[in-house]
């Protein structure tokens, strides 16, 4: 089975510029989330879609969105980007309907904010 | 919210010797993963291990829920070890993990 793809692999933009990234989950995994590691906060939960909607949350700005497609790809947009954007994004994937919910992650964006 | 403490917070072998990394949450858990960070970045699994013990390998991991914490035991440490280790938890259904800040473990040859 492939596992968690996320393209592109690495990005730069400018400040004030929107960009978007992509995850494609593991065949089958209905569950995507979002996380991004910075040298500063660790890695930080941003939010989770299951079945196209967001299921929650973490405390990050509204510049930060996302969204989850029928076949249980996602993206997530970040708008308005700052240089305190510039980080490694990784997405993660994992069934849902049972007490099993192990993750499984992506390689990650590397996205630098000039 | 769920705090995730990991000790040590950096850790230098030689190859060859045996390491204890832990990891202490602050409420109970239904999920505890182990991560390897790679050295391009990439999560890898280790365990999933919300409670009991499991091996693989040179690795084994033990999660005590009732006393919250987990230990990940790594035995005859070899260079292509080093990395940061990860353990992350959740305590409900859905896919909020909550990461301690690791423990960098560098392997001298």
């Amino acid at each position: 089975k492939a596992g968690v793809t996320q393209t592109p692999r690495y990005l730069i933009k400018t400040r004030g510029q929107q960009v978007t990234l992509s995850c494609s989950p593991i065949s089958g995994h209905r569950s995507v989330s979002w996380y991004q590691q910075t040298p500063g906060q660790g890695l930080q939960f941003l939010f989770e879609y299951f079945s196209e909607t967001q299921r929650n949350k973490g405390n990050f700005p509204g510049r930060f969105s996302g969204r989850q497609f029928s076949n249980s790809r996602s993206e997530m947009n970040v708008s308005t980007l700052e240089l305190g954007d510039s980080a490694l994004y990784l997405c993660a994937s994992s069934l849902v309907g049972s007490s099993y919910n192990e993750q499984f992650f992506g390689p990650g964006t590397r996205l630098t904010v000039l | 919210g769920i705090q995730v403490e990991q000790s040590p917070p950096d850790l230098i072998l030689q190859e060859g010797a045996n390491s204890t990394l832990r990891c202490n949450f602050s409420d109970s858990v239904n999920n505890l993963q182990w991560f390897h960070q790679n050295p391009w970045g990439q999560l890898i699994n280790l365990f999933y291990i919300p409670s009991g013990t499991k091996q693989n390998g040179r690795l084994s991991a033990t999660t005590v829920a009732t006393e919250r914490y987990s230990l990940l035991y790594i035995s005859s440490s070899q260079t292509t070890d080093s990395g940061v280790y990860f353990c992350a938890v959740a305590h409900n259904q859905g896919g909020k993990l909550i990461f301690g800040q690791g423990t960098e473990l560098s392997v001298k040859p």
